[in-house]
């Protein structure tokens, strides 16, 4: 079955980098685009960032534009999110999910998410 | 960027009622880019609902969705205890996905 699992979250200081992982298995990771999606304590959905199947183009929502990088490693079913210049509101739940499809486009299976909280 | 607006905030009901929640895209938005998710607390978000009406995998056929344009509904015909949750309609469009801000569906 689909797995997805998250890694990486922890506390940080404004300013300072971390660097997220999802390591995927139970499918061809190598075929499917993949999504960053955040939730703030006690907020809603927040889509971060996307990459296609083969890692040749990649989005990335305003808010962390020019901070945050995404990138895969397709020889390791791995999915990872750079982030720099953390923020305090950049505190939240980091989920990985798979994209269901090139013509659908959206989520369909989430890890459970890893935790951070940038705070001084 | 395309904002969802769901309404509305909060529903109240019973089990065995009928939930019908709102989602308006503020410019028109692809029926294919159209897709409802369900959080419970402490979960992850689970896919229900893809192309606007498409019921995903293992979804139960009491959750239906329909809607073109600027307004899209989600309607679970009879409420089970299990479906008292938090949804979120999504959109994807001109390599930009946005949320709608969630419904509360909650026991009153």
């Amino acid at each position: 079955q689909v797995q997805l699992v998250e890694s990486g979250g922890g506390v940080v200081q404004p300013g300072r980098s971390l660097r997220l992982s999802c390591a995927a298995s139970g499918f061809t990771f190598s075929s499917y685009g993949m999504y960053w999606v955040r939730q703030a304590p006690g907020k809603g959905l927040e889509w971060v960032a996307f990459i296609w199947f083969d890692g040749s183009n990649k989005y990335y929502a305003d808010s962390v534009k020019g901070r945050f990088t995404i990138a895969r490693d397709n020889s390791k079913n791995t999915l990872f999110l750079q982030m720099n210049s953390l923020r305090g509101e950049d505190t939240a739940l980091y989920y990985c999910a798979r994209d269901y499809s090139m013509t659908v486009v959206a989520p369909d299976y989430w890890g459970q998410g890893t935790l951070v909280t940038v705070s001084s | 960027e395309i904002v969802l607006t769901q309404s509305p905030g909060t529903l109240s009901l019973s089990p065995g009622e009928r939930a019908t929640l709102s989602c308006r895209p503020s410019q028109s938005v692809s029926s294919s880019h159209l897709a409802w998710y369900q959080q419970k607390p402490g979960q992850a978000p689970r896919l229900l609902i893809y192309r606007a009406s498409s019921r995903a995998t293992g979804i139960p056929d009491r959750f239906s969705g329909s809607g073109s344009g600027t307004d899209f509904t989600l309607t679970i015909s009879r409420l089970e205890p299990e479906d008292f949750a938090v949804y979120y309609c999504h959109q994807y469009d001109n390599s930009l996905w946005t949320f709608g801000q969630g419904t509360k569906v909650e026991v009153k």
